[in-house]
């Protein structure tokens, strides 16, 4: 079985100040996929990335950065510079294996920026 | 707008009547998959199709509820004998297999409260 945990319910912080999300994930499987999804008050889940478990390069993408480390069995995200458009819930997720179509959620870290 | 739709965004209905929800994926993905979110955590994987046919039920489907995909472009998923433990947002997403992972792109969901 596979499991995504996001320790952190909540996260507040001031604009500009730097926030890390957790994600840590649990699978017996050699070939996953983990992905970042952010949800706004809209209630649409945006996708921000995408990782398989052979690439442990760090990505960075504008002030949005991933930390993922396979010994730790993490997959962090990082906002440098924090906005208060950042303010929204979190999502990490897990694709078992391959030929597996289906996303594991954690629970999400709620994000406030405060202005 | 070219991304996936869905209707209705809200829909409150009584206990014991059936409800039809509704998504229309992007035009060009062959994947379409449908979850649910309770309040406070993250999406829960109920079924998925390539095409018309439908490839994976989850166990939290139950027998009351069934999804369609009839000619491989939108879905219906139908609630019947609605309880109020069905109350949730009800989220669809599609993507494109192409032989690999590809990002699922989510609809903005459909909100039911069954009173």
């Amino acid at each position: 079985a596979q499991k995504v945990t996001q320790a952190q319910t909540e996260i507040s912080v001031v604009e500009k100040e730097d926030v890390t999300l957790d994600c840590v994930y649990e699978t017996r499987d050699t070939t996953y996929y983990l992905f970042w999804y952010k949800q706004p008050p809209s209630g649409e889940l945006v996708f921000l990335i995408r990782r398989n478990s052979f690439d442990e390069q760090n990505e960075i993408s504008g002030r949005y950065s991933w930390n993922f480390q396979k010994s730790t069995s993490s997959f962090n995200f990082t906002i440098t510079a924090s906005q208060v458009v950042d303010s929204a819930v979190y999502f990490c997720a897990l694709i078992p294996g391959f030929g597996n179509e289906k996303l594991t959620f954690g629970t999400g870290t709620r994000l406030t920026i405060i202005p | 707008d070219t991304g996936v739709s869905q209707n209705p965004r809200h829909k409150i209905t009584k206990r014991g009547q059936n409800v039809t929800f509704r998504c229309d994926p992007i035009s060009e993905h062959n994947r379409l998959y449908w979850y649910r979110q309770t309040l406070g955590q993250g999406p829960e994987f109920l079924t998925y199709f390539q095409n018309e046919a439908q490839l994976e039920k989850s166990r939290l489907l139950s027998d009351r509820f069934s999804a369609e995909r009839p000619k491989g472009s939108f879905s219906t998923l139908e609630i019947q004998r609605t309880e109020q433990g069905d109350s949730a947002m009800y989220l669809c997403a599609s993507s494109n297999s192409l032989g690999r992972h590809t990002e699922a792109f989510f609809g903005q969901g459909t909100r039911l409260t069954v009173v």
